[in-house]
Order: C-alpha cells, then sequence, then structure tokens
C-alpha cells in the first residue's frame, strides 16, 4: 500500500511565524504535491514537484514556498503566517505523470492566530 | 476552462435506500476520471478510476460509471458506514494535474 505521511496532524501558529509542513512518501514516487482543501471552495493545487529539486505553481502559490531535495520530502513552507491561510493542507503522491492515481496524506489542519 | 461539477451537495438516505451521486465535467482531453471517499478530518481515500466511456467499476456497495460527460457512483443498499463526501476529479490537459469537484456529502441513517 501506498504510505504518504504527513509529519503534524495540528498545528496552531501565530501570525508572522515561518511554517513548516513536512510530507514523506514511501513508493518511490516521482510527482508530489500540495493542496489546501477549504469548506465551499474544494480542493486547490498549491504547488507541485515532478522530480527532485523540480516545483511547479498550482493555481494558489501566493504566500507558499516549497523545496524537495530528496524524492521521498516534499515541504511545503509558509515564509510568514496569516490568518486566511487557516486552512486543511493535504500532500499527495503519484508515481509518474502516466500513472494517473494521487494517492494523498491524512492531512494536516493549521490555524493561524 | 476545465470544470468539474458534482451535485447533489448533499444526500441523505435512509439505510437500503439505494441513489446514485453525479459528476459533470468539461474537459479538453480527459485522461482519466477519479472517485475519492473522505472521512471527516482525513484526507480522501481513493476508491476507482475510470478512463473511457461505458467503462465501469465496482467496490463492494459501491459503483462507478463513466459517459463523455458524466460519471455516476451508484450507492446500493447503503449502510451508516457509506457515510463520507465523495470527490470526483478529473485528469486533463498536458501537465496532468487533477481538477476536483467540490464533493457531495452523503449520510446515511440507520
Amino acid at each position: 500500500d501506498v504510505k504518504v505521511t504527513q509529519s503534524s496532524r495540528y498545528l496552531v501558529k501565530r501570525t508572522g511565524e515561518k511554517v513548516f509542513l513536512e510530507c514523506v512518501q514511501d513508493m518511490d514516487h516521482e510527482n508530489m504535491f500540495w493542496y489546501r482543501q477549504d469548506p465551499g471552495l474544494g480542493l486547490r493545487l498549491i504547488y507541485f514537484s515532478y522530480d527532485v529539486k523540480m516545483k511547479e505553481k498550482g493555481d494558489i502559490p501566493e504566500g507558499y514556498s516549497v523545496s524537495r531535495e530528496k524524492k521521498e520530502r516534499f515541504s511545503l513552507i509558509l515564509e510568514s503566517a496569516s490568518t486566511n491561510q487557516t486552512s486543511m493542507y493535504l500532500c499527495a503522491s503519484r508515481a509518474d505523470s502516466s500513472h494517473n492515481t494521487i494517492y494523498f496524506g491524512e492531512g494536516s489542519w493549521l490555524t493561524v492566530v | 476552462e476545465d470544470q468539474v461539477t458534482q451535485s447533489p451537495e448533499a444526500l441523505r438516505l435512509q439505510e437500503g435506500e439505494s441513489s446514485s451521486l453525479n459528476c459533470s465535467y468539461t474537459v479538453s482531453g480527459l485522461r482519466g476520471l477519479f472517485w475519492y471517499r473522505q472521512d471527516p478530518g482525513k484526507g480522501p481515500e481513493f476508491l476507482f478510476t475510470l478512463y473511457s466511456a461505458g467503462e465501469e467499476k465496482e467496490k463492494e456497495r459501491l459503483k462507478a460509471t463513466l459517459t463523455k460527460k458524466e460519471s455516476f457512483l451508484h450507492i446500493t443498499a447503503p449502510k451508516p458506514e457509506d457515510s463520507a463526501t465523495y470527490l470526483c476529479a478529473v485528469h486533463a490537459g498536458s501537465q496532468g494535474n487533477l481538477i476536483f469537484g467540490k464533493g457531495t456529502k452523503l449520510s446515511v441513517k440507520p
């Protein structure tokens, strides 16, 4: 079974703090994704990575950055957290672009106060 | 513009009352349609992938079908444990990112 692990399930951070959300997958997948999910808005793609050290902006990249130094790990960074970044963050991975199925982690609930 | 619309937004059923969830899509170059189940506070769990019109897939009480414009998730004799939000997504375009619908929240009462 594919295992996508998000290191923090629940976080509370203050406005202006730098926040790191970590994600690890154990299936040697090439592609990794970060989404946020908000009521009424559904899942929106923040950033994705096709391979190590590669990254592409998704639909809502503003206020976020990412890092992929190793194949199994994809980090989402909020340089200066704001209250409108309070959300559920979902990491996902996929073998490669020819294999369509994306597998999700359990999610990280971030509250910015 | 590529778009995925799910209906209804919410559906309440009695245990054993069969029904269907709808996912309509407008995309150029469909490369796959996906159904996920999401329980409250958890990440989406993969259910099915459909690739071409006429294709059907089944898992326990769930059956997914695909036409050129929409997909249906049929739930036969549902149980309370089937209560969840069901998400539909399509894989389209050259980069292969998924476009998600907003989901249908299913509640099955005993």
